[in-house]
């Protein structure tokens, strides 16, 4: 069975400092991985996806994530954390997206 | 690109009424589209997946006669709540793939409907 784990519920970062959100993945196949945002009553907006290729994928808004085949992790990373990045992060895979439970970003000036 | 659109954004209803949920794809054709559920602080459940022109994939556990689903074209999908209850109330998220059968495509998801039944 498929399944995506995201181990933090609350993440907290200062304005400009790096920021991580952890996503760990279980899949038969190819890991299809995938980043999505959600701002406050609001749809999801799709940040980044891994498919093949290149281990750091680069996505919207500056976002990055590194897909680590032996650590089955495809962690969140963006280099300068800004205010407005403060929402709730999903991590999914595959085409039938499973999601992971999520992970509030809170950045603080 | 990839825009999806819902209607209506806010629904209030009282309860044994029925509520239609809209959900279009604007700039390309979705021969899939998803429906979800989603309760406060918590991820994402899929209800259902709908081809366009066949039945919805109901995931398990989800009443496929109190959620209608309907995929009547490339670019719409309609979710139904029939006859609806307060335990009904919900944010519901669609969103729409462009090739059908294909994993590895990206999901575009609507804005979400927030429901409250009374």
């Amino acid at each position: 069975a498929q399944s995506v784990a995201q181990p933090e519920d609350q993440v907290n970062v200062a304005e400009g400092n790096p920021l991580t959100v952890k996503c760990t993945y279980s899949v038969s196949g190819n890991p299809y991985l995938f980043w999505y945002v959600q701002y406050p009553n609001r749809g999801l907006q799709f940040l980044l996806k891994y498919i093949t290729g290149d281990n750091l994928v680069k996505g919207s808004y500056g976002f990055e994530a590194e897909f680590n085949k032996s650590q089955t992790s495809f962690h969140l990373k963006k280099p300068s954390a800004l205010v407005s990045d403060s929402a709730l992060y999903f991590c999914a895979v595959r085409g039938k997206l499973i999601f992971g439970q999520g992970t509030e970003l809170s950045v603080k000036p | 690109g990839a825009v999806v659109s819902q209607h209506p954004s806010w629904v209030i209803c009282k309860s044994g009424t029925s509520v239609k949920i809209e959900c279009r794809s604007l700039d390309f054709q979705a021969t899939t589209m998803f429906w979800y559920r989603q309760f406060p602080k918590q991820s994402l459940m899929l209800m259902a997946t709908s081809n366009e022109g066949s039945k919805a994939t109901y995931e398990q556990g989800v009443e496929k006669d109190k959620f209608l689903i309907n995929h009547a074209s490339l670019t719409l999908s309609t979710l139904t709540v029939t006859s609806a209850h307060p335990e009904d109330s919900s944010f519901y998220i669609c969103s729409a793939r462009e090739l059908a059968g294909d994993e590895r495509e990206t999901q575009y998801f609507g804005p979400g409907t927030r429901l409250l039944v009374l």
